[in-house]
């Protein structure tokens, strides 16, 4: 079955520090990519998402994440952690090999202490 | 603006009853979908649907139902066979066609508690 795995359930970072969470997906030779960040009993707002071309994207709120599609892994990135970024993260899967549907891993809890 | 309408924000129910959740989205979306989220376990498809008068199972289906009478409307039904509902809904939507059809736009969340 298809399936995306965030190996680090709590990340705890200073704040100035760098950020990286990782991801990885099963399978895909067109994966679509997708970064999510949850606030506490909200939904969830798109940071960023990669469909093909350049395999570093851009997002917002100074995000960036990196397709490796020899590590099938896109992992998100930040240079530098504010105290506001503290939150879940979910990475996301779609394209037509997971019938355009998007499998969800289990998130990442970021905690950032000052 | 547009955006997807979740109702109620809290929801609490007795054993044994039926409630509906409401999910509007103004995107003029095709796609519509229902989420259920529990702690470690991220999101899990319950109902999907590509079109109107359309939907299909997803991961967890069994003791929910919905429906899809309009575009803007994807109604969640939890029903008394569903044996652990209380959770965090969500509902999305996407534009149907190409590689814009993966990007799911999500609503705030409904939070059912079972007494």
């Amino acid at each position: 079955a298809q399936s995306v795995t965030q190996p680090d359930i709590h990340i705890t970072v200073s704040e100035g520090a760098s950020l990286e969470l990782r991801c990885n997906y099963s399978y895909g030779a067109t994966p679509y990519l997708f970064w999510y960040v949850q606030s506490p009993g909200q939904g969830l707002q798109l940071l960023l998402k990669y469909f093909s071309g350049d395999t570093l994207v851009q997002g917002i709120k100074g995000f960036e994440a990196e397709f490796k599609r020899s590590q099938s892994s896109f992992n998100l990135r930040k240079p530098s952690v504010h105290w506001s970024d503290a939150a879940e993260y979910f990475c996301a899967v779609g394209g037509m090999e997971y019938g355009n549907k998007l499998v969800f891993g289990a998130g990442t809890i970021l905690r950032v202490k000052s | 603006d547009g955006g997807i309408t979740q109702s109620p924000k809290y929801l609490f129910r007795k054993e044994g009853q039926n409630v509906t959740l409401s999910c509007e989205q103004n995107l003029n979306h095709d796609a519509m979908y229902w989420y259920r989220q529990d702690p470690g376990q991220g999101l899990r498809l319950i109902y999907y649907s590509q079109i109107v008068n359309d939907f299909q199972k997803g991961d967890i289906a069994e003791g929910y139902s919905v429906s899809r009478e309009k575009k803007e409307s994807f109604p969640l039904t939890v029903t008394s066979a569903q044996k652990n509902p209380t959770a965090f809904y969500l509902c999305a939507s996407s534009p149907r066609g190409g590689s814009s059809y993966n990007e799911q736009f999500f609503g705030p969340g409904t939070r059912l508690t079972v007494l």
